[in-house]
């Protein structure tokens, strides 16, 4: 299957600071991402979608001034958690879709955020 | 929206029995429906999908069946193994519109 890479896989940061996490399409062009966050013990919650050229369209309830999302090309979307806060500390993983197969979506690996 | 509602929450079976895992959604333009594994600080892993335009479909061990009319579809393990226990997560999207919904997740323990 397709290949998802994210980076970094675990960040630890202070309050107050932001933090860029990138996600890539490695061998394949995805127009669309998403953004999900995990919390322990719990499903993923979708935050945006994010498509290439365009504005991401955030999921109600998701802040799209403290999350950015930039979608710059077709392999690649980065989230910003910006000014990151104990309660943002959670899991976060990037899928993208595979147009030329069925439209599947493939994930990253996540990326755990802790802030302190 | 959509609403995917998954049951049970934690299942608890013997090695070699089976696991089943049932989902509902409310969207009826819903027609494409992926189950996914995850293991504890992993990426979901899918397992197996159905799409709308059939009632069911198996993979060696794992089985997925659709009831379009009552908006509902299940996973089936048959003879599960200690390495199946997981959390299982159903999900419901549009293949047009793309946005996935997952279910609540469904903690599975297989007791050697």
């Amino acid at each position: 299957g397709a290949v998802v890479s994210q980076h970094p896989s675990w960040v630890i940061c202070k309050s107050g600071t932001s933090v860029k996490i990138e996600c890539r399409s490695l061998d394949f062009q995805a127009t669309t991402m998403f953004w999900y966050r995990q919390f322990p013990k719990q499903s993923l919650m979708l935050m945006a979608t994010s498509n290439e050229g365009s504005k991401a369209t955030y999921e109600q309830g998701v802040e799209k001034d403290k999350f950015l999302i930039n979608h710059a090309s077709l392999t690649l979307s980065t989230l910003t958690v910006t000014s990151a806060h104990p309660e943002d500390s959670s899991f976060y993983i990037c899928s993208a879709l595979d147009t030329s197969s069925y439209n599947e979506q493939f994930f990253g690996p996540g990326t755990r955020l802790t802030v302190l | 929206g959509e609403n995917v509602e998954q049951h049970p929450s934690t299942l608890s079976v013997q090695e070699g029995d089976s696991a089943v895992i049932k989902c509902t959604y409310s969207d009826s333009a819903s027609n494409y429906f992926p189950w996914y594994k995850q293991e504890l600080g992993k990426r979901p892993q899918l397992i197996i999908d159905i799409r709308s335009n059939v009632g069911e479909k198996k993979d060696q061990r794992i089985a997925v069946t659709l009831n379009k009319t009552a908006k509902h579809f299940s996973l089936h393990i048959t003879e599960t193994q200690p390495e199946d226990s997981a959390v299982y997560f159903c999900a419901a999207t549009h293949t047009g519109g793309f946005k996935t919904i997952f279910g609540a997740g469904t903690r599975l323990f297989v007791k050697a």
